[in-house]
């Protein structure tokens, strides 16, 4: 098995800061994922990488910047945080990115925006 | 475009209860289908999935058949427990790299 760990945990930003969430996977997948979840809301997809330095817009990507440097990691940046993005970012992966296959998330990191 | 749809924002009900959650789609041809759990603090978990008309996923007593003349997906339990509580999600993949989720079901379970 594997396990995607997501850092911090939690994240507390002021208005107007740009904030860096990382996300590591071991499963050697190919595409990992950003979503954002709001309180008591479904997933909406941010971007998504299908493999290493590639990077592709999902319907959220307004006001997030992504990157994918290595295979293993997928990192996503709040350009400017408001506070009608305090959310749940969730990073996720699969073995190669068709929609039919399985996603395996991790535990998530919880955004405040001061 | 593609779309499924929870009907069920919310379910309460007391252990030992049977369990539905409804989950209709909107697509062309045959998506997969997949049932995800979520709870509190942590990420989605993947419970089973289906892609062929009427096969059966199942996993952990939660089963749910794809009904391609109904556009249906409903997940059932026989006999739920205390420790079902969670947010269950109904989500629709195909050979896009985006799946569709649905809206969620939050499932409460009443001492």
């Amino acid at each position: 098995g594997g396990i995607i760990t997501q850092t911090p945990k939690f994240l507390i930003g002021q208005e107007g800061q740009k904030l860096t969430l990382k996300c590591q996977q071991n499963f050697n997948h190919d595409t990992m994922y950003w979503y954002r979840q709001d309180s008591g809301k479904g997933l909406r997809l941010i971007y998504y990488s299908i493999t290493e330095n590639d990077l592709q817009k999902g319907d959220l990507s307004e006001g997030y910047d992504a990157s994918r440097e290595k295979k293993s990691s997928f990192s996503l940046t709040v350009t400017s945080a408001q506070k009608n993005e305090m959310a749940v970012f969730l990073c996720a992966s699969s073995i190669s990115g068709v929609g039919t296959e399985t996603l395996y998330f991790g535990s998530g990191t919880r955004l405040t925006v001061l | 475009g593609d779309s499924v749809t929870q009907t069920e924002g919310q379910v309460a009900l007391s252990e030992e209860d049977f369990l539905t959650i409804h989950c209709n789609y909107s697509a062309s041809g045959y998506p997969a289908l997949f049932w995800y759990v979520q709870y509190p603090g942590e990420g989605p978990q993947f419970l089973f999935r289906a892609s062929r008309d009427k096969e059966k996923g199942s996993s952990r007593g939660f089963e749910a058949t794809y009904d391609k003349g109904t556009t249906s997906f409903h997940l059932r339990k026989a006999s739920v427990q205390e420790s079902d509580s969670a947010v269950y999600y109904c989500a629709l993949g195909d050979s896009n790299y985006q799946l569709i989720w649905g809206s969620g079901t939050k499932l409460i379970i009443k001492p």
